[in-house]
């Protein structure tokens, strides 16, 4: 069974870092094709990708957020955590992680996704 | 990057009507075009991938189908949990980039 969870701070100040963790079962990312995306939603907007980690470690990012995110993984966590620096108010959004097997299918897993406010 | 322009960005329809939701690529993606289903303050499901195929537990009145770059997503006949947003994403190349979504609505 396939779960994925975003753990993180539910509120952050502007100008701050945000650290954002998805720990994950049933599959490993060290398996050949498996990738994992983080994808956020501000409140009653569209939904918009920010980055891609895949199993042998390539990293993709958000043409426009590039130089805000890092994103790593511990495969012997099953965690990957995604940093975005210099938090604003228009990144306050409901953030989600979700699997891709293959670069070009879907997103066939995801969590619940976690709300984060940004508010000084 | 690749824009995707979803019409309608809203439709009111009725239980047992056939809906069709369009999905447009500024470019080429081939059929590496996704659909999913968002229900209010859920996670989005993924219906249908390679603009064709339907994944996995996804009921049939789901289709999905590509002309050149435009893309159908299609509800044959629908049902009350069928009410929802609805996005598409092209995963041709990156960035990933997702449509604006399509809000169906109960008539």
């Amino acid at each position: 069974q396939v779960t994925l969870r975003e753990s993180g701070p539910a509120l952050v100040k502007p100008t701050q870092t945000l650290t954002l963790a998805c720990t994950f079962s049933g599959f490993s990312l060290s398996t050949s094709g498996m990738c994992v995306s983080w994808i956020r939603q501000p409140p009653g907007k569209a939904l918009e990708w920010l980055a891609r980690i895949d199993w042998d470690d390539d990293k993709y990012y958000n043409t426009s957020l590039k130089t805000r995110l890092t994103i790593s993984k511990d495969t012997s966590k099953n965690q990957v955590v995604l940093t975005m620096t210099n938090m604003d108010r228009v990144d306050t959004a409901t953030y989600y992680c979700a699997r891709v097997i293959g670069p070009q299918t879907g997103h066939d897993y995801w969590g619940q996704g976690i709300l984060v406010t940004v508010s000084s | 990057d690749i824009q995707m322009t979803q019409s309608p960005s809203s439709l009111s329809a009725s239980v047992g009507d056939r809906v069709t939701v369009t999905c447009r690529a500024s470019q080429s993606i081939s059929s590496y075009l996704n659909w999913y289903q968002q229900r209010p303050r859920k996670a989005p499901k993924l219906l249908i991938y390679a603009a064709s195929s339907l994944q996995s537990g996804v009921p049939s009145r789901f289709s999905g189908s590509r002309s050149g770059t435009d893309f159908t997503l299609t509800i044959s006949s629908l049902q009350p949990e069928d009410f929802a947003t609805y996005y598409c994403q092209q995963s041709y190349s990156i960035p990933y980039t997702f449509g604006q979504g399509t809000k169906l609505e109960i008539k």
